[in-house]
């Protein structure tokens, strides 16, 4: 049930590009991203619905493929500012309102 | 500030002991998430309440109970505790009900079992 997230760590140069992938096993609902920066509480980035609606922060940008259960985040220009460990949630729907969320993927940007 | 309040944010306690976690969530928000964040851990999900009803269930050990209140803070209750029951708890609100809307999410309580 838990989304499963790759790469499990990336290592960026500030400006650089990376992508991180969540796909789940189930029919989605919504896909969430989450942001946790060190000793701090997950901060909302975006969600993406079935059947399209997003809602989210302008500079931050995800896809959300229905038909293969599968989401990916999009960070370009990467600054020193993103760093922190990116969490995928997903919801099954249906009568199952679970918010899962994978194990998360530690991104890290150097100067 | 998310504006989700959780007390305590430290507590340290011995095996066998019972803890209750309180959470207070946004001004308007409805839906409460309790989730536990142990090392190396993802976030695991625990139990969401809805308007006082319980409206989802995670891997929530029989051990463990909630609730949601008429005033709509919610308290986590912790049993018979364990040195695997250390981590990090944290309480999440939401307007949305059925996982479509954005989470904020309280600074959590840090619960150290010795």
């Amino acid at each position: 049930q838990q989304p499963v997230q790759s790469p499990q760590a990336v290592i960026l140069r500030e400006g650089e590009d990376a992508v991180i992938n969540c796909s789940s096993s189930k029919a989605l609902y919504s896909v969430h991203w989450y942001r946790q920066k060190h000793g701090e509480a997950p901060v909302f980035l975006m969600i993406l619905l079935k059947g399209g609606e997003q809602k989210g922060h302008d500079k931050i940008s995800a896809s959300f493929n229905e038909k293969k259960q599968q989401s990916s985040l999009y960070l370009t220009a990467s600054q020193l500012s993103y760093s922190g460990t990116y969490f995928c949630g997903t919801v099954s729907g249906g009568s199952n309102y679970k918010l899962t969320f994978g194990k998360g993927t530690l991104l890290t940007v150097n100067p | 500030d998310s504006g989700v309040t959780q007390t305590p944010k430290h507590l340290i306690t011995a095996t066998g002991q019972r803890v209750t976690l309180r959470c207070s969530p946004r001004s308007g928000d409805l839906s409460v998430y309790w989730y536990q964040q142990s090392l190396d851990q993802g976030l695991q999900f625990l139990i969401q309440y809805y308007n006082g009803e319980e409206r989802a269930k995670g891997n929530i050990l029989e051990r463990f109970s909630a609730q949601q209140f008429p005033d709509l803070h919610s308290e986590l209750n912790l049993s018979s505790l364990e040195l695997g029951d250390s981590a990090l708890y944290f309480c999440a609100s939401s307007a949305d009900r059925v996982g479509a809307g954005e989470l904020f999410f309280g600074e959590g309580s840090r619960l150290t079992v010795l």
